[in-house]
């Protein structure tokens, strides 16, 4: 049971355009979400995170929308650099439920590729 | 600036032999995590680990698996008599306290990736 999903396995855009990796959950139980991107042969990085009582956060290049109705959330790269090239994962908790434990359920990843 | 540390980086067994990964987690960290991540999947969280103590090991095999994070020094998971299923990367991660101004930031490790013959 998935309970995380990115459905795109993979996205390829143009540097300097905007990148838009959806991902989308099941569990309405989930009340904070994060982003990890990981290179090959490496662990994976935190990017940005979002509370559920927000709707967008954004830090720098990096902006996370949250639809906790439509339980959907985007992660924007704007501009989209040839580094960002890059398996990224969306990751979920359930804090509630969970306590203090911060168990991470994460989707299958979205490999993007930047062009130059 | 140490970062969640695991050894070995790359280890090779042969069926039914065993595998021990180590973990050393962040400075101030006391919440540590394994997560696997099999072929073309995401990681799947295992078990939750603080100092002699196991929180939750609801994602761990009824069978072979076993971890521990001692009083002094790393966690370690162990995996007896592996089979070629084993062969994944496994992750470490850990976390400060809860109720710190990180919250749920959680540091990865750069995995070990583990490799049955």
């Amino acid at each position: 049971d998935q309970q995380v999903k990115q459905n795109s396995p993979s996205l390829s855009v143009q540097e300097g355009r905007i990148s838009i990796l959806n991902c989308d959950y099941t569990n309405s139980m989930f009340d904070y979400f994060l982003w990890y991107k990981k290179y090959p042969a490496e662990g994976p990085t935190f990017l940005i995170s979002i509370s559920s009582i927000k709707d967008k956060n954004e830090d720098g290049r990096f902006t996370v929308f949250l639809n906790k109705s439509a339980k959907h959330l985007s992660l924007h790269i704007v501009p989209s650099q040839p580094g960002d090239s890059a398996v990224y994962f969306c990751a979920a908790i359930d804090n509630l439920n969970t306590g203090a434990n911060s168990k991470l359920t994460f989707g299958k990843g979205i490999t993007l590729s930047v062009r130059p | 600036n140490a970062g969640v540390m695991q050894n070995p980086r790359h280890l090779v067994r042969r069926r039914g032999q065993e595998a021990r990964l180590r973990c050393s987690p962040m400075k101030g960290h006391s919440h540590v995590y394994w997560y696997r991540q099999l072929p073309e999947e995401g990681l799947k969280f295992m078990v939750y680990l603080q100092k002699e103590n196991i929180i939750d090991e609801s994602g761990m095999p009824k069978e072979r698996f076993s971890a521990e994070f001692p009083k002094e020094g790393p966690s370690i998971l162990r995996i007896q008599q592996v089979v070629r299923g084993d062969s994944a990367a496994y992750f470490c991660a850990s976390s400060p306290k809860t109720g710190t101004t990180s919250g749920n930031t959680i540091y990865f490790g750069e995995g070990s990736w583990l490799t049955v013959v």
